[in-house]
């Protein structure tokens, strides 16, 4: 199947800081990406969606100036956690779809202390 | 909106046992549906997927599911459990209406020699 690469695999911030998670489809355009949010011993909660050159779909709940996600490219898009808090700590893992099929991320791990 | 159900939040087999792990979806007309399996800390996989056809799927890693519209039934199987087989899975359907991807609670398999 298709790859896509997640970046970093693990971070620590300090609360206030900001962080950036990169997801990169390698092999295949992406015209939608997914951002998701995965709290311990939970499923996946579907934080955002992003077509290529739009502004993404926040789900409900979500703060969009918080959670900020660019998709500049077919390939690349970001989640930059700003001013983030220990409540922000999970485990984000992004998904890209050229079609009718995603594939996922490796997933980040975010601690914020 | 589609709702995608996992009746079972743990199961338990022992290797070298059959298993069957149970995902029910709520959709009126032919769903695209999905397994994924994850590993502690790490991304999703697609183990299989069913779009239309066959009703009867392969997928990798000896797993199959078979879609019955009558119950709006997805369920994974596997005639012999490896202890490499333990890990979280998690039923998926797609939902048309922003092409994003519905997930079940997850079902978390453990193998016991």
């Amino acid at each position: 199947g298709a790859v896509v690469s997640q970046h970093p695999s693990r971070v620590i911030c300090k609360s206030g800081t900001s962080v950036k998670i990169e997801c990169r489809s390698l092999d295949f355009q992406a015209t939608t990406m997914f951002w998701y949010r995965q709290f311990p011993k939970q499923s996946l909660m579907l934080m955002a969606t992003s077509n290529e050159g739009s502004k993404a779909t926040y789900e409900q709940g979500v703060e969009k100036d918080k959670f900020l996600i660019n998709h500049a490219s077919l390939t690349l898009s970001t989640l930059t956690v700003t001013s983030a808090h220990p409540e922000d700590s999970s485990f984000y893992i992004c998904s890209a779809s050229g079609g009718s099929e995603a594939f996922f991320g490796q997933g980040t791990r975010l601690t914020v202390v | 909106a589609q709702s995608v159900t996992q009746p079972d939040i743990h199961i338990t087999v022992s290797e070298g046992a059959s298993l069957e792990l149970r995902c029910n979806y709520s959709y009126g007309a032919t769903p695209y549906l999905f397994w994924y399996v994850q590993s502690p800390g790490q991304g999703l996989q697609l183990l299989l997927k069913y779009f239309s056809g066959d009703t009867l799927v392969q997928g990798i890693k000896g797993f199959e599911a078979e879609f019955k519209r009558s119950q709006s039934s997805f369920n994974l199987r596997k005639p012999s459990v490896h202890w490499s087989d333990a890990a979280e899975y998690f039923c998926a359907v797609v939902e048309f209406e922003g092409n994003k991807l519905v997930f079940g609670a997850g079902t978390i398999l453990r193998v016991k020699s």
